[in-house]
């Protein structure tokens, strides 16, 4: 079955400081990639995907970069983190023909 | 573009009754799909149930059915006979096709009470 992992579970970081979020899929192959965040209290804001190894689509410009290293690898980075980059970080897969996206456990992410 | 709109920020039920969320959409697709997700305080989001635009029948997974208008643009979930378990904070999302981000409404957060 399939499995998706996100590291770190949390993570408090000071302003300016690099940031580096590690999502990884087991059980299948050539998925779709998602980044999601999640402020307090409020909805989902996609932030990155790719619907294959290459290829990234940008959906918020910001301070934050994305990286497909490997086909089950998914890596959101920052070179200098801000106080509103503070949020809940998901990450989810689907298949490549696939509907349903599924979620892994999330990265909380305070900036201080 | 799609929206997704829950008016509902916030909603309670007894325990062992029903409770209905509700969830309107927009998009100029003519293919789409509709989906709930839940969030309970772990925060991992979990898949409850799945809606096919093009399918008539509306859609159930053991307590839980949506009620979906097409025309009115509006896909709710019932929850019934609910359960403590069944705290959280409900999405609503929706993709055109596979391979595109889902959009997701701003959630609502149902409690059970005891």
């Amino acid at each position: 079955s399939q499995t998706i992992h996100q590291w770190p579970a949390t993570l408090v970081q000071p302003v300016g400081s690099p940031l580096s979020l590690e999502c990884t899929v087991e059980g299948t192959s050539n998925p779709n990639l998602y980044w999601y965040r999640q402020a307090a209290g409020r909805g989902l804001q996609l932030l990155f995907y790719s619907v294959g190894i290459g290829q990234i689509s940008s959906e918020v410009p910001q301070n934050l970069s994305a990286s497909r290293p490997q086909d089950r690898q998914f890596i959101l980075s920052s070179k200098k983190l801000l106080l509103s980059d503070s949020g809940f970080y998901l990450c989810a897969w689907s298949s490549l023909a696939g509907i349903e996206q599924y979620f892994g456990p999330g990265t909380r992410l305070t900036v201080t | 573009a799609q929206t997704v709109t829950q008016s509902q920020p916030e909603m309670s039920v007894q325990e062992a009754e029903t409770v209905t969320l509700s969830c309107t959409y927009d998009t100029s697709e003519s293919n789409y799909y509709l989906f709930w997700y839940k969030q309970p305080p772990s925060r991992q989001m979990i898949l409850v149930i799945r809606q096919e635009a093009y399918k008539q029948q509306n859609a159930t997974e053991n307590r839980f059915s949506v009620n979906f208008q097409k025309a009115a643009k509006s896909f709710s979930l019932k929850i019934s006979d609910s359960q403590l378990g069944d705290a959280a904070m409900y999405f609503c999302a929706l993709t055109p096709s596979g391979n595109t981000p889902l959009v997701f409404g701003k959630g609502t957060r149902l409690s059970v009470i005891a």
